[in-house]
C-alpha cells in the first residue's frame, strides 16, 4: 500500500541545475497537485493536474514546469534552480470532492 | 483567489486540557474545509474535514466547527495527549472539480507532560 511516492527525499543542487521531482501514486486518483512549504507561509500550490494530459498553474508557478503523461505520475522539473526555490515540496493526490494524500517530501536545497 | 488566516502560530496545553485553533477564509464560494496533522519528517495527513452544509462535525477527540456567515472554522482537541504534538493546518477548497487547496499558514502544538 505505497499511496503517493516522492523521491528523492533530499536533494541539493548548484544554482542554475535543472533537476525533476518524482511523484507517483497507485491509488487511481485523477487529481495531483505539487506543493512548497516554507517556514511560517503553510503550503502553497505550484501547480496541478485534474487528469492525464490536463496541468494548470497554482499560486507559485514560476521556475516550475509540469506535465502529467499518465494518471500515476506527476514530474516536477526546476528549469534553473535558485536559492528562492530552497523548500520542502510535496506532491498530493485525491478523488474528486476527496480527501488529499500526501507523499513524504523532498527537501530541496540550492546553493 | 482565497486566502486562508490561522491563529494561533504556536500553541502549549498541559496534557488532558484541549486545544482550540481558529482559521477564517475570504471567499464565501469556498465549500469544503479539511484539517491536516504534520509530524516532523513527515507530509500533512488528514485528521478531519467539513463540508459547507453542516455546523460541526466530531471524531472521538477532535471536533471542528464552521460559521459560514462569520467565514470562520476551528479545530478542537479535547483531552489532549503527547501524541498530538504537532503541526496543523487549516485548508479551504474554494472550487469542487480541480481539487486546489488553500492552506493557513500552521500551528505548531506542543503537549506538556
Amino acid at each position: 500500500n505505497a499511496g503517493v511516492t516522492q523521491t528523492p527525499k533530499f536533494q541539493v543542487l548548484k544554482t542554475g541545475q535543472s533537476m525533476t521531482l518524482q511523484c507517483a501514486q497507485d491509488m487511481n486518483h485523477e487529481y495531483m497537485s505539487w506543493y512548497r512549504q516554507d517556514p511560517g507561509m503553510g503550503l502553497r500550490l505550484i501547480h496541478y493536474s485534474v487528469g492525464a494530459g490536463i496541468t494548470d498553474q497554482g499560486e507559485v508557478p514560476n521556475g516550475y514546469n509540469v506535465s502529467r503523461s499518465t494518471t500515476e505520475d506527476f514530474p516536477l522539473r526546476l528549469l534553473s534552480a535558485a536559492p528562492s526555490q530552497t523548500s520542502v515540496y510535496f506532491c498530493a493526490s485525491s478523488y474528486e470532492y476527496g480527501e488529499a494524500f500526501f507523499g513524504q517530501g523532498t527537501r530541496l536545497t540550492v546553493v | 483567489g482565497e486566502n486562508v488566516e490561522q491563529h494561533p502560530s504556536t500553541l502549549s496545553v498541559q496534557e488532558g486540557d484541549s486545544a482550540v485553533i481558529k482559521c477564517t477564509y475570504s471567499d464565501s464560494a469556498s465549500n469544503y474545509f479539511p484539517w491536516y496533522k504534520q509530524e516532523l519528517g513527515k507530509g500533512p495527513q488528514l485528521i478531519i474535514d467539513i463540508r459547507s452544509n453542516v455546523g460541526e462535525k466530531k471524531d472521538q477527540r477532535i471536533a471542528v466547527t464552521l460559521n459560514k456567515t462569520a467565514k470562520h472554522f476551528s479545530l478542537h482537541i479535547t483531552e489532549t495527549q503527547p501524541e498530538d504534538s504537532a503541526v496543523y493546518f487549516c485548508a479551504a477548497m474554494l472550487d469542487f472539480g480541480n481539487e486546489k487547496l488553500t492552506f493557513g499558514t500552521g500551528t505548531r502544538l506542543t503537549i506538556i507532560p
